[in-house]
């Protein structure tokens, strides 16, 4: 099997930047790909192919990839970006599709 | 606009079935392959079955390898779960998700998703 690790939540002040990790023992040879989920709502690809932003998602979300850690970044948090976010990829044979547990972030 | 729309979902009793249905439309569906993904109550997202835009290859995780089955309709623009031998643990919301190829797959757009309830 194969696992990425996420903090369980991170917390920051409006406008202040939030940085959300993900690890994972593959990552230096897969994408990583970042979802948000809102409260009673599907999930929302933010980033994907490791720090490019499909259209219609704020310039404030970016994401980067470094060795085993993959990394989403918000700049100048809003209310509005409290939500679940998830990380996804795959081992490297891309049998496993796995997603990471999951980070609460929280604006306020 | 892309737009996925399931159905199906509901309660039933361990050991039986059902079988999700995914409605979509906005993109040519039968060039794209996609997923079924689960979320149970107040868990994290599962990846749970994938098949490529033919029909012709079927992926699965091992968490439902032999009592699932993914299947297609490229005439209706429809995706199919039969699911078989539920279990509680398979209480879930369960989203189509349609893929992208980027090295490996990722789910570009997702439906609201159904929710399924094993309970007796």
């Amino acid at each position: 099997s194969y696992e990425l690790t996420q903090p369980p939540s991170v917390s920051v002040s409006p406008g202040q930047t939030a940085r959300i990790t993900c690890s994972g023992d593959a990552l230096p040879k897969r994408y990583a790909f970042w979802y948000q989920q809102r409260s009673g709502q599907a999930p929302v690809l933010v980033i994907y192919e490791d720090n490019k932003r499909p259209s219609g998602i704020p310039e404030r979300f970016s994401g980067s990839r470094s060795g085993t850690t993959a990394t989403l970044t918000v700049s100048g948090a809003q209310v509005e970006d409290e939500a679940d976010y998830y990380c996804y990829s795959t081992d490297s044979n891309v049998n496993y599709w796995v997603f990471g547990g999951g980070t609460k972030l929280t604006v306020l | 606009e892309v737009q996925l729309v399931e159905s199906g979902g509901g309660l039933v009793q361990p050991g039986g079935s059902l079988r999700l249905s995914c409605s979509a439309s906005g993109f040519t569906f039968s060039r794209y392959a996609m997923s079924w993904v689960r979320q149970a109550p107040g868990k994290g997202l599962e990846w749970v079955s994938s098949i490529s835009g033919s029909g012709g290859s079927t992926y699965y995780a091992d968490s439902v390898k032999g009592h699932f089955t993914i299947s297609r309709d490229n005439s209706k623009n429809s995706l199919y779960l039969q699911m078989n031998s539920l279990r509680a643990e398979d209480t879930a919301v369960y989203y189509c998700a349609k893929l992208q190829l980027s090295g490996g797959y990722y789910f570009d757009y997702w439906g609201q998703g159904t929710l399924v309830t094993v309970s007796s």
